[in-house]
């Protein structure tokens, strides 16, 4: 099992719909969690970070983590094509002062 | 700007040959981090340096060789390159402690292409 897995997508929506992004991940002491987002040909930038079990909300952006089901996700709504980029999900593992990465899912918002 | 700045950009080089990134940090974070991105975008950690002193290195040959003259600076050198190296390199930086530990910087990545 990886440590963290993402579906690699491509994930496509129209314009203004909601982009549901998932991510899994395998360390059961991880206590918090993050989403970087990466446009092609550019570096990763933080958009995104979950500590407690629920929702946590950022303008059109909300993370969901689910500790018990070592679930956390994404939502992107009235997503614009502007979000088209490959979101990382991104845990630190116990004992590891480091970022473990998922492989990214690829968003393309259609206009 | 405050920033973190890597170089070069690009870097395309015969197998066999010796290359070095240079990375450098002016946002006063103790530790950096260099992370190598293959064709399928998985971003992986190679090293990760707090105050000078490596405090990670994970599975990486031994013809990468990390270095950190100071805090602010985690350079880069690959010997006897190899066709698999080629990918994108990114330096990252971030505070030792609290909310910021996981709150990378990146640079703008350094593109290596092995021939």
């Amino acid at each position: 099992q990886k440590e963290v897995e993402q579906n690699s997508g491509p994930l496509s929506v129209p314009e203004g719909a909601i982009a549901s992004l998932n991510c899994t991940y395998s360390d059961r002491g991880s206590q918090s969690f993050f989403w970087y987002r990466q446009y092609s040909g550019k570096s990763p930038e933080l958009i995104m970070s979950i500590y407690s079990n629920g929702d946590k909300e950022d303008g059109r952006f909300t993370a969901q983590l689910n500790k018990a089901s070592q679930y956390v996700s994404l939502l992107i709504r009235d997503s614009q094509p502007s979000d088209s980029a490959t979101y990382l999900c991104a845990v630190p593992y116990t004992g590891r002062r480091a970022l473990t990465f998922g492989s990214g899912t690829r968003l393309q918002v259609q206009p | 700007d405050t920033a973190v700045s890597q170089t070069p950009k690009y870097l395309v080089t015969q197998m066999g040959n010796d290359k070095s990134i240079k990375c450098e940090q002016n946002l006063g974070h103790d530790t950096m981090y260099w992370y190598k991105q293959d064709s399928k975008k998985f971003l992986k950690i190679m090293f990760s340096y707090n105050n000078k002193e490596l405090i990670i290195n994970e599975t990486v040959p031994n013809r990468f060789s990390p270095k950190s003259p100071d805090k602010a600076h985690l350079n880069l050198h690959i010997n006897s390159l190899e066709l698999g190296d080629s990918a994108v390199y990114f330096c990252a930086s971030s505070q030792e402690y609290g909310a910021g530990a996981n709150v990378l910087t990146f640079g703008a990545g350094s593109r290596l292409t092995v021939l």
